[in-house]
């Protein structure tokens, strides 16, 4: 399709494990973003991608967690040694350029439990 | 201090008729970019509509417009005609500055929209 693609769509792990989340941007946009969802703390902004290159990363809660990207594309989000904490809907989106005016284009979120 | 304050968590509208969810900001910043998105049970964030803070007119999309108040730091989406279909959580958001190194969006807590038949 032509939207943002997120996989997978649920993911259950165990704590102390490590998972990995992914992320396919729309075609052609330069800039890509993650954040969370969860029922305390609403959305929260996790990092911001312009190209590879990672110019805002100030809302990764821990350094447990960490996100690249590669070829202006595709990104993953790792989170390691997950706690029960880290329990939420992760949403990537993705905008034409990294311009404030750009709306931000939202995939169906990752499901992440942790057992 | 919060930076988006949604201050309906839940609101009823009879179908067919308009209704308005409030939105207040809060800023220094004078280039902001405000944007306004659905999400369905389904799970998925609908962008709707986007008002620039140097827009000299208030957005309009379709059966969306937003009533911007610039002085009042208010941001308000209006539905008119509402429909079924639009029962949802609405959120309001906001982007400082121009871009380029500050990425995140900023999100109100949300209003749970629901219409009634």
């Amino acid at each position: 399709g032509a939207g943002v693609s997120q996989s997978p769509s649920n993911k259950v792990t165990e704590k102390g494990k490590d998972v990995e989340l992914r992320c396919d941007p729309i075609s052609g946009h330069t800039a890509l973003y993650w954040y969370r969802q969860s029922l305390g703390q609403g959305l929260e902004f996790l990092i911001y991608f312009q190209g590879n290159s990672a110019p805002d990363k100030s809302g990764l809660p821990s350094d447990r967690f960490s996100a690249e990207r590669t070829g202006g594309s595709v990104s993953t989000l790792t989170i390691q040694r997950t706690q029960q904490e880290d329990s939420a809907v992760y949403l990537c989106a993705s905008s034409l350029t990294g311009w404030a005016n750009q709306p931000q284009h939202f995939g169906d979120g990752t499901r992440l439990s942790i057992l | 201090a919060q930076k988006i304050t949604q201050t309906q968590p839940g609101m009823f509208v009879q179908e067919k008729e308009a209704v308005t969810l409030d939105c207040t900001y809060d800023t220094s910043d004078p280039s902001y970019g405000l944007f306004w998105y659905k999400q369905p049970s389904s799970g998925e964030m609908i962008f709707l509509i986007y008002q620039g803070s140097y827009d000299q007119q208030n957005a309009t999309e379709g059966r969306y417009s937003l009533n911007f108040q610039k002085a009042r730091k208010s941001a308000n989406l209006v539905i008119s005609a509402s429909q079924l279909g639009d029962s949802a959580m609405y959120f309001c958001a906001m982007r400082e500055g121009h871009g380029g190194s500050q990425g995140n969006l900023i999100f109100g807590k949300g209003t749970k929209l629901s219409v009634k038949p």
